[in-house]
């Protein structure tokens, strides 16, 4: 089993502040994704890296896959509101499962 | 567009009792994945079928069984109902191989089942 370590668990930002979330193993990945998932409904699928040192940019989200392919971080620039929500890290394994982590709950208070 | 359904979304069973979670895909999706997500434990999978007449157990099967019926469907079944198993699960499928970059994995809305 491949472990996914997210932390923190939990963060809670005023509206505007940024954040950081990570990711870590201590297994290679062929690639990893994050989610985010709101309550009630499935999660959604926001990036996949797959290079080492990789850097990702979704509007106001930066992924970054590390060097080594073991761990990765989320930071959201400006948060707000709507950027509240549960996100989880992802990796794939050479068996084509898709392993989770326990997700990092981010809250962001107008 | 239907994406991938899961039928029932709410259920609540009694110990001891049978069911089966039904998901359905109609994107021709190669591979599925059951999935339970419990509070402050993420997402575990249950089973997942790589292609067509294959299934695989994942890090949580006891208690399950699966079937891969056809390439659009992939079931769950609790034989005999714990409260252990009370959770919610998630059906999810992906065109090709997880591991591969630009391969999207579509989840369901999920289906929360109790048992008492």
């Amino acid at each position: 089993t491949q472990l996914l370590e997210q932390s923190p668990q939990f963060l809670s930002i005023q509206e505007g502040e940024n954040l950081t979330v990570y990711c870590n193993s201590s297994s290679v990945f062929s690639s990893l994704q994050w989610y985010r998932q709101e309550p009630g409904e499935g999660p959604v699928l926001l990036v996949t890296v797959v290079t080492g040192g990789e850097v990702k940019k979704l509007k106001r989200l930066t992924f970054q896959f590390g060097d080594a392919r073991k761990d990765s971080s989320l930071h959201i620039t400006a948060a707000q509101p709507g950027d509240t929500g549960l996100y989880l890290c992802a990796g794939a394994d050479g068996n084509n499962r898709l392993a989770f982590g326990k997700g990092n709950q981010v809250v962001v208070i107008p | 567009n239907a994406g991938v359904t899961q039928t029932p979304k709410f259920q609540v069973l009694k110990t001891g009792q049978s069911m089966t979670l039904q998901c359905a895909q109609d994107m021709n999706h190669n591979s599925m994945y059951w999935y339970r997500q419990d509070p402050g434990m993420g997402l575990r999978l249950i089973y997942y079928s790589a292609s067509e007449g294959t299934t695989d157990k994942g890090e949580v099967p006891n208690g399950y069984n699966v079937s891969r019926l056809n390439k659009r469907e992939f079931s769950l079944r609790l034989e005999s109902a714990a409260p252990s198993q009370t959770s919610v699960y998630f059906c999810a499928s992906i065109f090709g191989q997880a591991a591969l970059s630009g391969n999207t994995i579509y989840f369901g809305e999920g289906s929360w089942l109790t048992v008492v």
